[in-house]
């Protein structure tokens, strides 16, 4: 079974700090991966699909990077705000359409 | 509106009787997938489709079935519920599988007693 490892598992943050965290994949059988933001009580909603290795995404203060020779996602929080406070989710896809998920990075940002 | 709908939102019923979670999306997506999330294991794939009449097992199939007789539509049939399929599902669709997102429901709550 292909496994996503993602680091850390929970991360607390001063408002205002910038912050990043890691999701490990295989690096054969690249084809897409995804990261969600999941807020408590709602369901995960995407934020970046990342394909080509090198590929670097950004929406407002979040940023990801992708190595898919190395196997590796970093996703960037510039500022942080306690609305990100949040679990942020990656997706493995391999061939198009089995779909692995790491356990996710639990955010929490303090005022 | 976009929608992924999932029914029911919560349910709590017996070992052995055999329930039906509903799913339908409305953006005429080709791909649909459940998922069971469980404290500590991340969402874990238990089946997908990528169109209609054609389904895959993802990752933890073992005491579920689906079908996908029509596009907006994917069942998530449990013919003999166990405890141990006490957990948070989400179905998801997307236009296609690999380089779309994914839209999720707003998940379903099962506990199995």
């Amino acid at each position: 079974i292909l496994n996503v490892e993602q680091s850390p598992q929970s991360l607390h943050v001063q408002e205002g700090d910038s912050t990043n965290f890691t999701c490990s994949f295989p690096s054969s059988n690249f084809y897409a991966l995804h990261w969600y933001r999941w807020e408590t009580a709602k369901s995960p909603e995407a934020l970046f699909v990342m394909t080509l290795n090198g590929d670097e995404k950004k929406k407002g203060r979040i940023s990801a990077t992708l190595n898919t020779k190395e196997g590796y996602s970093y996703l960037y929080i510039k500022g942080s705000q306690p609305e990100d406070s949040a679990t942020y989710l990656c997706a493995f896809n391999t061939g198009g359409f089995k779909t692995i998920f790491g356990a996710g990075t639990r955010l929490f940002v303090k005022a | 509106e976009a929608q992924v709908t999932q029914n029911p939102r919560y349910l709590i019923t017996v070992t052995g009787k055999k329930l039906t979670v509903t799913c339908s999306q409305n953006m005429n997506h080709e791909y649909m997938s459940w998922y069971r999330q469980d404290p500590g294991l991340g969402l874990r794939q238990i089946y997908y489709s990528m169109n209609v009449e054609v389904t895959d097992k993802g990752d933890v199939p073992e005491g579920y079935k689906v079908s996908r007789k029509e596009k907006r539509n994917f069942p998530l049939i449990l013919e003999s519920p166990s405890p141990n399929q006490t957990s948070l599902y989400f179905c998801a669709s997307s236009l296609e599988g690999g380089h779309q997102p994914q839209h999720f429901g707003d998940g379903t709550r099962l506990s199995i007693l």
